[in-house]
């Protein structure tokens, strides 16, 4: 299996733009976690889901973020409008219902400028 | 509330010396722990997990963990160190399958020849 495969590796865009993320889990695992890393506050929970539905979301920082998974293959998260303090590394996660070992992809470098 | 603790956020080890980075949780439930280990530019892969069973586990890369459920802690040990290992560990807690798990804050591990 590829693992977990995110995209793009990296983004640039400007203040006020939409930015979507985009994550393809490993196949036959049922939970998908969204990540958000910075210096300041470490890795932070935004969302989960579990078997293509939110359980957890209440770590979407504002309403300016929407995450989700329309299949168990697919899953985005969307900004809109971005802002500068948007910037941070976005890491998807899955994992298997049975198994609470997540693994990760490469994550996305977001810049907002 | 679930947590997990980190005291030290930055360590520096001699090369060929012995390693113990400190984790503390808190946790209301049986908990699952896990170590990541983060490599500059690039996403968390699994060192070791523990769910039940024998407290000491072992690891990838010559790790192993030990978990005191007196202490609510899951230290990581490596009795030698090699400048490779120089990277940010990550502690994580979780509980119920397909929940997400809760991170440290991290420890920056820096290798000295």
């Amino acid at each position: 299996d590829a693992g977990v495969i995110q995209s793009p590796r990296h983004e640039v865009t400007e203040m006020g733009q939409e930015v979507t993320l985009r994550c393809k889990p490993i196949s036959g695992h049922n939970s998908l976690f969204w990540y958000r890393q910075t210096m300041m506050r470490g890795l932070e929970l935004l969302i989960y889901f579990n078997n293509n539905v939110p359980i957890d979301d209440s770590g979407m920082p504002e309403d300016r973020f929407s995450a989700k998974m329309p299949n168990a293959s697919f899953s985005t998260l969307k900004i809109q409008p971005s802002e500068p303090r948007d910037s941070a590394v976005y890491f998807c996660a899955s994992s298997l219902t049975r198994d609470a070992e997540a693994f990760f992809g490469q994550g996305t470098r977001l810049t907002v400028v | 509330a679930q947590s997990v603790t980190q005291p030290d956020i930055h360590i520096t080890v001699s090369e060929g010396a012995s390693l113990e980075l400190r984790c503390n949780y808190s946790y209301g439930a049986t908990p699952y722990l896990f170590w990541y280990v983060q490599s500059p530019g690039q996403g968390l892969q699994l060192l070791l997990k523990y769910f039940s069973g024998d407290t000491l586990v072992q690891g990838i890369k010559g790790f192993e963990a030990e978990f005191k459920r007196s202490q609510s802690s899951f230290n990581l040990r490596k009795p030698s160190v090699h400048w490779s290992d120089a990277a940010e560990y990550f502690c994580a807690v979780g509980g119920q399958a397909g929940t997400a798990l809760i991170f440290g804050k991290g420890t920056t591990l820096s290798v000295s020849s």
